[in-house]
């Protein structure tokens, strides 16, 4: 147990709706990172956010975006969703800034229909 | 910018050796190691600093030749433990990270 929390663990949502994937980081950490994992496009960085502020952006769409609130959990928010956007959403937190060692979450699989 | 890992799958005996290579197009600014077991999330191993350095982590080892912006994770005797999806990611600025598609590791008793 990394002690970075996801919720929900699963998600099945149709083309075109928004869904908000939530991720609470270990006890600390002040780094919260998400990813995208799909079977062609491997592990994908998509965003950082370091104690509230966003810090680096990975190859995010523009249809999703992040943020990260004043306890440090961060929510994901995809909308307009496509079918290729099926995957699995982790989430990693750390204490550093940069990108350092990282804790990954369990991970939310997403599924569209 | 995706680093390209070799091989794509390995199958090892327990016990045997092996190296993944890691390779990027661009200049890194770090290298980093993770491990996957089939339906976990990814466990840190390492990071590698520019310097050519060399880390350790107990028969788990890693090298960084910045010259040639290649890394190879190096596993000894291995262990049935070690079974699992090998990534390197590597940073070629401050602000992002790379993966590759993974190493396949399978170790048999």
């Amino acid at each position: 147990d990394s002690g970075v929390t996801q919720t929900p663990k699963h998600l099945i949502t149709a083309t075109g709706q928004r869904v908000t994937l939530r991720c609470s980081p270990r006890s600390g950490d002040l780094s919260v990172y998400w990813y995208q994992q799909s079977l062609d496009q491997g592990l994908q960085f998509l965003i950082q956010y370091y104690n509230g502020e966003e810090r680096a952006k990975g190859n995010i769409l523009e249809r999703f975006s992040a943020q990260q609130f004043p306890d440090l959990h961060s929510e994901l928010n995809l909308s307009s969703l496509e079918l290729g956007d099926s995957a699995l959403y982790f989430c990693a937190s750390s204490g550093a800034g940069g990108f350092y060692e990282q804790y990954f979450g369990p991970g939310t699989r997403l599924t569209v229909t | 910018q995706q680093p390209v890992q070799s091989p794509q799958a390995v199958i090892l005996r327990e016990g045997e050796d092996a190296v993944i290579n890691c390779s990027s197009s661009k200049a890194l600014y770090s290298v980093h190691w993770y491990r996957q077991k089939h339906g976990e999330a990814p466990v840190f191993l390492m990071i590698l600093l520019k310097g050519g350095e060399q880390k350790g982590h107990d028969k788990i080892s890693a090298s960084f030749n910045e010259k040639k912006q290649q890394s190879s994770l190096y596993l000894t005797a291995s262990q049935l433990s070690y079974s699992g999806t090998y990534f390197c990611g590597v940073q070629t600025g401050a602000n992002n990270l790379f993966f590759g598609t993974g190493t396949r590791l399978t170790v048999i008793p």
